[in-house]
This record gives C-alpha cells, structure tokens and sequence, in this order.
C-alpha cells in the first residue's frame, strides 16, 4: 500500500502559484513530511520539509494539515525552471518512502 | 563545493559480472544512503550506513553488499550483476541519521545497464 499518495502530473502557468497535493494518512506522529524535487533525472533536490507548522523557506510554503494527514507544497511564483518531478517523502517504520511523485510542467 | 560525488556516471555490465559503485561525501556527513530509481518509480532506499562502521539494509538489499570505507565514503557492490539491477543509482548523505530535522544530500547519479 502507498505510503503516499499524489497526482501523478499537473500543469501550471508561468508566474502563477503551483499548488502540489500529498496524502499520508499513515504518517508517525514525530514523523516530518519532506519535499523534493527531481529534474532531467539529476539527484533529488531538498526542497522544504515540516512537521505540524505551517513552514515556509525562500523556495516554497509547506502548508500541514491539522490531522497531518495531508499536505500542500506551495511554490508561488512558478518558473519554466521549476518544472520538475516532485516528491512528498514520509518514514514509516523506519524506512523513507518516495512514492512516484507529480510531474509538475510549467507553461510559459 | 563538490557536495556528494557518484563514480562512475554510466556503466554497461554483462550479467554475472561485479561492479562497485563510489560514493564520497565532502560534507562530513555522518550518515550515507543507497538508493536505486527504476523508470517511472521514485527512490527505494537499497542500504544505509547511520554512521562510520555500522551499516544497514533499506527496502531492496537483495544482490547488493556495502562498504563503509571511512567518514567519507559509501561504497555499493553487485557481486553478480542481473539484468534487474539495471537503473540509475544514487548516493545521499546526511548530517545524522533521521530525517527529523536533517535533510539528505543526493549525488547526480549512476546510470547502470545490465545486458
């Protein structure tokens, strides 16, 4: 069963915020959500990660819900560069788990 | 400013053959990962070492062995390569081992082929 759950792509216009849903319903509770992305198959990128607080870095807004069920990435101003695959990463039983991501393409 | 550094960046195998993969972390990173991506799928966690001199399987150890060489280095070996093992293959590290507060550093990647 996933231990993570994503809409396998979306699109996004340039310049518009990007709004990128994940579902972990089997998420610990000391456990925290991660972000990453992947471009052109190069290694994964850090992107932001939280654990019940709403968090925000000079990338993206990481936006947790109360039941840390489900969580939102935010990118607001997307850019042609940003179009990538991005991954919502949990731990479950020690073990980190990346699911297969949203492609994210960015329409100019 | 080489962060995590994979050698090599491509390789074609024939099955049956050995293979160890580099890893090397400039960081001085406590803990080093093992991961493969199979098209389509995101990263499976293969092995791990959480610290020098200790190491630990992931998700998908079977047909890989590992080595801790140092604080530096992670080193992933196929003693008998199958075409299954055929996919890119990422190294990562991390200041300690959790992902609590301490996100992993992922290298570019090895491409592996096995005919």
């Amino acid at each position: 069963d996933a231990k993570t759950t994503q809409p396998p792509s979306m699109d996004c216009a340039e310049g518009r915020a990007a709004n990128l849903p994940c579902n972990h319903s089997t998420i610990s509770g000391n456990e925290y959500v991660y972000w990453y992305r992947q471009i052109h198959s190069q290694g994964p990128q850090y992107i932001i990660h939280g654990l019940k607080n709403n968090e925000t870095n000079e990338m993206a807004s990481l936006i947790i819900t109360e039941d840390r069920k489900s969580s939102t990435l935010i990118l607001p101003h997307a850019t042609l560069r940003d179009t990538a695959v991005y991954y919502c990463i949990v731990r479950v039983a020690g073990q980190f788990y990346f699911g297969t991501g949203t492609s994210l393409t960015v329409i100019p | 400013n080489a962060g995590v550094t994979q050698t090599p960046k491509f390789q074609v195998l024939k099955t049956g053959q050995s293979m160890t993969l580099q890893c090397a972390q400039d960081m001085n990173h406590n803990s080093m990962y093992w991961y493969r991506q199979d098209p389509g799928m995101g990263l499976r966690l293969i092995y791990y070492s959480a610290s020098e001199g200790t190491t630990d399987k992931g998700e998908v150890p079977n047909g890989y062995n590992v080595s801790r060489l140092n604080k530096r280095e992670f080193s992933l070996r196929l003693e008998s390569a199958a075409p299954s093992q055929t996919s890119v293959y990422f190294c990562a590290s991390s200041e300690v081992f959790s992902w609590g507060n301490q996100p992993q550093h992922f290298g570019d990647g090895t491409r592996l082929s096995i005919l």
